[in-house]
């Protein structure tokens, strides 16, 4: 159990597009769902953290307006890079947390494969 | 500022050996402490998580309030572990990774 899907796995576009990447959570419900982006031979970089049916809360230094994050549904975040750039070439990462069925949530995380985007 | 901090970014043991992977993390209130492990072109994955204090692929964390640390240990490391294993404490509605250590167990 507890599978998250992301997709795309893998993304090439050209500068000034946007680019929107989802993240399901397979076989569990998620209040909450994580964005990382991890650089090269880095570590994970929390970006922002999803709740659903709010807005999403930014980690300091990142712009919302340029990453824009939607959590419509228990099981569905989108994340949409806004007039994409070469700096924002990168490694995205989401994470979901498990809404356990008694209604006590964990802070276990369970991870998507992740999305490369490449920015041309 | 709060921190996780691994302090070796590869670690490199023989197969048998006793492996530990140091992680120190800075809070002042009542984190939760996680080992997220990544194979090879495999995505990150729960080791284990200190609420649990449980063994899990023979590897076990203790936390340590005293030292602030949450130390990974294995008493006889496998070729299967190498890997990418990631500190990770949440709290206070934050998740901070730690930097990230290579293990790599030689034949």
């Amino acid at each position: 159990g507890a599978v998250v899907s992301q997709h795309p796995s893998r993304v090439i576009c050209k500068s000034g597009t946007s680019v929107k990447i989802e993240c399901r959570s397979l076989d569990f419900q998620a209040t909450t769902m994580f964005w990382y982006r991890q650089f090269p031979k880095q570590s994970l970089m929390l970006m922002a953290t999803s709740n659903e049916g709010s807005k999403a809360t930014y980690e300091q230094g990142v712009e919302k307006d340029k990453f824009l994050i939607n959590h419509a549904s228990l099981t569905l975040s989108t994340l949409t890079v806004t007039s994409a750039h070469p700096e924002d070439s990168s490694f995205y990462i989401c994470s979901a947390r498990d809404l356990s069925t008694s209604g006590v949530t964990t802070d276990t995380q369970y991870f998507g494969p992740g999305t490369r985007l490449t920015v041309l | 500022a709060q921190r996780v901090t691994q302090p070796e970014k590869l670690l490199s043991v023989f197969k048998g050996a006793p492996v530990e992977l140091k992680c120190n993390y800075s809070y002042s209130g009542s984190p939760e402490l996680f080992w997220y492990v990544q194979y090879s072109r495999q995505r990150l994955q729960l080791l284990l998580r200190h609420i649990s204090r449980e063994s899990i692929k023979g590897f076990t964390a203790d936390l340590n309030k005293g030292e602030t640390s949450f130390h990974l240990k294995k008493p006889f490391a496998q070729e299967e572990d190498s890997a990418m294993y990631y500190c990770v404490r949440t709290g206070g509605f934050k998740t901070i990774f730690g930097a990230g250590t290579r293990l790599f167990v030689k034949a």
